[in-house]
């Protein structure tokens, strides 16, 4: 069974301010690994797909780095926003095109 | 491009009673997924289909759920009977991922329905 850990577990933090999450991930058997956030009573969204050492992507204010050798990724959020408030969920891409969630990093934006 | 469609968007029952869930993927997309979400853990994946077919379902507790997806379209996910553990989000997602595509296909998912056990 995959683990696939996410801290912290929550966060709370003040407009404006920047702020990472980490996920972490077995290194052995590395397919691809997934990024989504999640608002309440709305669909989770993709926000990233992973699958090379060494990865960064970007879209606007959020980015996120991938290193399969140690079973990392890291989620930056520059300058957050009060909409960002959100859930943010890892996922590893198994061989079956199957997935394995982490239990999200729950934000809080503060206005 | 319509999303993933899923009913009810909630449900209330009491324990021991039956309910079951909808889902319309995005046309086209040969798998379906439904997740378990409970609170305060991540989705876990109850089932997957590709095209009509089961492709995995070993964590399905099969005692009490079961799921179809006719024609390779649309899905339902049945609970019969319910207990209180069943309380959670029942997510599906669809994508267009092929058999041993390594995991790099992004799955798009429904609102969710939430369940309630009572």
């Amino acid at each position: 069974i995959l683990n696939v850990e996410q801290s912290p577990q929550s966060l709370h933090v003040q407009e404006g301010d920047s702020t990472n999450f980490t996920c972490s991930f077995p290194s052995s058997n590395f397919y691809a690994l997934h990024w989504y956030r999640w608002e309440t009573a709305k669909s989770p969204e993709a926000l990233f797909v992973m699958t090379l050492n060494g990865d960064e992507k970007k879209k606007g204010r959020i980015s996120a780095t991938l290193n399969t050798k140690e079973g990392y990724s890291y989620l930056y959020i520059k300058g957050s926003q009060p909409e960002d408030s959100a859930t943010y969920l890892c996922a590893f891409g198994g061989n079956n095109n199957d997935m394995r969630f982490g239990a999200g990093t729950r934000l809080t934006v503060k206005p | 491009e319509a999303g993933v469609a899923q009913s009810p968007r909630y449900k209330i029952i009491e324990k021991r009673q039956s309910v079951a869930f909808w889902c319309n993927p995005i046309s086209g997309h040969a798998t379906l997924y439904w997740y378990q979400q409970i609170l305060g853990q991540g989705p876990k994946l109850l089932i997957q289909f590709q095209n009509n077919g089961v492709v995995d379902d070993s964590q399905l507790p099969k005692d009490r759920f079961s799921a179809e997806r006719l024609k390779g379209v649309d899905s339902t996910l049945k609970i019969q009977p319910a207990k209180l553990e069943d309380s959670a989000v029942y997510l599906c997602a669809s994508s267009l991922a092929k058999l041993r595509g390594r995991g790099y296909y992004e799955q798009f998912f429904g609102p969710g329905t939430r369940l309630t056990v009572l």
